[in-house]
């Protein structure tokens, strides 16, 4: 079964710094390009940054262009957003999703994110 | 960045009764879409690929339909289990990948 589980959010203050993961099994990690998702309270869903199986590939919205990095780990299975100054507008569940052909296949439970002083 | 805009933002229908909920990009995306569905505290489910392809384990009761700008996701016949907010995303040019605003589905 396909799984992936998002940890490391939480409660941040306005300039602050969080690093989220996304832990993988179930399917071969390393064959899948792999995407953060974002939903901020009763909002839609906008979609943050991807990376490629090896990592040689790698985008991220413009939103956050510059304040975070995507990596991975295929040996630990596991996928990491670091966000740096961050802003009240970047308060949302963070998902991790798996990509298939651009469609997102596979969905985490989400890590919730909030900036706040 | 190609633009995916939904309509309407709320439908109310009925149990039993079919829903057709509406998606238009920008500009062309071919058969790039797919259709998600979200209930609320819930992650994300992928409903629909490649605008028409039903994805594992979905029911046959969902159906998408159309290319270039303008596609269609329909529900034949609601149940209970169906309320809930549907998004489109094209995958086409990416990135980014760019989702709808949503069509809430509601009991009415």
């Amino acid at each position: 079964e396909v799984q992936l589980v998002e940890s490391g959010g939480g409660l941040v203050k306005p300039g602050g710094s969080l690093r989220l993961s996304c832990a993988a099994s179930g399917f071969t990690f390393s064959s899948f390009s792999l995407n953060w998702v974002r939903q901020a309270p009763g909002k839609g869903l906008e979609w943050v940054s991807s990376i490629s199986t090896s990592g040689n590939y790698i985008y991220y919205a413009d939103s956050l262009k510059g304040r975070c990095t995507i990596s991975r780990d295929n040996a630990r299975n596991s996928l990491y957003l670091e966000m740096n100054s961050l802003r009240a507008e970047d308060t949302a569940v963070y998902y991790c999703a798996r990509e298939r052909y651009g469609d997102l296949d596979y969905w985490g439970q989400g890590t919730l994110v909030t900036v706040s002083s | 960045e190609i633009v995916m805009t939904q309509s309407p933002a709320t439908l109310s229908v009925s149990p039993g009764e079919g829903a057709t909920l509406s998606c238009r990009a920008s500009q062309s995306i071919s058969s790039n879409l797919a259709w998600y569905q979200q209930k609320p505290g819930q992650a994300p489910r992928l409903l629909i690929y490649s605008a028409s392809t039903r994805a594992t384990g979905i029911p046959a009761r969902f159906s998408g339909s159309g290319s270039g700008t303008e596609f269609t996701l329909t529900i034949s016949s609601l149940q209970s289990e169906d309320f809930a907010v549907y998004y489109c995303q094209q995958y086409n040019n990416r990135p980014p990948w760019t989702f709808g605003q949503g069509t809430k589905v509601e009991i009415k």
